[in-house]
């Protein structure tokens, strides 16, 4: 079973839907991460969070909003979506371990179109 | 403001040929550096992690090495195959506390 899952994988959607994105994970990690991607622009961080309690914004979180319900869930919403949120979205987590900052590990992403 | 930059943004070689990427960063005090595979329209795949104290790591034909006083990584890639085509990203935070910065990456073609 994959340690970091996201549903849905794929969702076709209409202006001014809001839409919700979830992740789970049993890397049993603290840290966890949004971001998306799109065609020519890389991967740019929307949210992150650090533990249950500390969430944070990234590079664009302008339209988005996030929830931790617990250390293994982490839900991204589009409260009304619009066509240029139109990407791949990615959750990821991470860990600390004796002070380091470990791997980070990926999601398989959710393809997200809104028309 | 802080980024990371991957030169080129594409490269093509023949099979069999080894083969350097690079990662730089603006601000030498990168804390640690992950490698990534990208495969199209995948998620990203961890290659290797350079840890703090660390200045290089070895996977089988993988190995990355992280520079700070330059504030540049290397990965290597020896004895090239057509499955190594992928995008190869490189990302690291800048402190243990600070978010993590992605490059925008090397898409990497192995001709047979």
């Amino acid at each position: 079973d994959a340690d970091v899952t996201q549903t849905p994988r794929n969702r076709i959607t209409k202006t001014g839907k809001r839409i919700m994105l979830e992740c789970s994970q049993t890397k049993g990690h603290d840290r966890m991460y949004w971001y998306r991607q799109d065609p020519g622009l890389g991967l740019r961080l929307i949210y992150y969070s650090f533990d249950v309690k500390d969430i944070n914004k990234g590079e664009i979180s302008d339209g988005y909003s996030v929830s931790r319900q617990a250390q293994a869930k982490f839900s991204l919403s589009l409260e009304s979506a619009i066509p240029n949120q139109t990407a791949l979205y990615f959750c990821a987590t991470s860990d600390v371990l004796a002070g380091e900052v470990d791997e980070q590990f990926f999601g398989p992403g959710t393809r997200l179109t809104v028309l | 403001k802080q980024e990371v930059t991957q030169i080129p943004a594409a490269l093509s070689v023949p099979e069999g040929e080894n083969l350097v990427l690079n990662c730089s960063f603006t601000d030498s005090a990168i804390y640690n550096l992950q490698w990534f595979r990208q495969d199209p329209g995948k998620g990203l795949t961890s290659l290797l992690l350079i840890q703090s104290s660390q200045r290089e790591q070895t996977s089988g034909r993988l190995n990355a090495s992280l520079d700070k006083s330059s504030g540049r990584s290397t990965l290597y890639i020896a004895a090239s195959q057509p499955g190594d085509s992928a995008t190869y990203l490189c990302a690291g935070p800048y402190s243990s506390a600070s978010k993590i910065i992605f490059g925008s990456g090397t898409r990497l073609s192995i001709r047979p």
